[in-house]
């Protein structure tokens, strides 16, 4: 699976958008891209994923540029329930070995009054 | 229930020690996969079931971690003489078809 990074950290206002980056460039055609979110104590949260076109759903947006090296997280209006740590990882659509998911060190947002 | 569950929720153990964890999947869900995860850092991978079959173990990080699903449902990850360095949160997560992996809350092992 294709390596990710991740800025260790950001902060952001609470009620403003949040925009969380990610890079892959080493990402190949068949491969998604994941977003899970892990707050303190708790165990990882789906987010949302995509292959190539944008996605959205009731928690966020995901923008992937054109040549897929890149991505961006977007929550809409942040609040302090979202601050945590944020993993972007790379996933192959054949899923070998179960599809397990590897996690980096992901981004610590944290989300102020 | 309606997620993963994981018990103890919280477990010391004096170093040398045996230890068992369970985790509970959610219900009809196939695939069962467990994490470590230490302090500060991401989780890491350590071994996937389909069903009761262990499809990969790549990532245990020693002979001294075992883990079985004897019947395609709850699973039990067991650690022998533990040491130090295997204080960690260990994660259960499940996951039915190729869906998203849904984790539990994690069991908290702390090695004296």
């Amino acid at each position: 699976d294709a390596k990710t990074t991740q800025p260790p950290s950001m902060d952001c206002a609470e009620g403003r958008a949040a925009n969380l980056p990610c890079n892959h460039s080493t990402i190949s055609g068949n491969e998604y891209v994941y977003w899970y979110r892990q707050i303190h104590s708790q165990g990882p949260q789906y987010i949302i994923h995509g292959l190539k076109n944008n996605e959205t759903n009731e928690m966020a947006s995901l923008i992937i540029t054109e040549d897929r090296k890149s991505s961006t997280l977007i929550l809409p209006h942040a609040t302090l329930r979202d601050t945590a740590v944020y993993y972007c990882i790379v996933r192959g659509v054949i899923y070998n070995q179960g599809g397990k998911l590897i996690f980096g060190q992901g981004t610590e947002l944290s989300v102020k009054p | 229930g309606a997620g993963v569950s994981q018990s103890p929720r919280y477990k010391v153990a004096k170093r040398g020690q045996d230890v068992a964890l369970r985790c509970d999947p959610i219900s009809g869900h196939v695939s069962l996969f467990w994490y470590q995860q230490a302090l500060g850092q991401g989780p890491e991978f350590l071994t996937y079931f389909q069903n009761e079959a262990q499809l990969d173990k790549s990532g245990l990080p020693s002979d001294r971690f075992f883990a079985e699903r004897p019947e395609g449902s709850v699973s039990t990850l067991k650690i022998q003489r533990t040491q130090q360095e295997d204080s960690a949160v260990y994660l259960c997560a499940s996951r039915q078809g190729l869906g998203e992996l849904f984790f539990g809350e994690g069991s908290r092992l702390t090695v004296l």
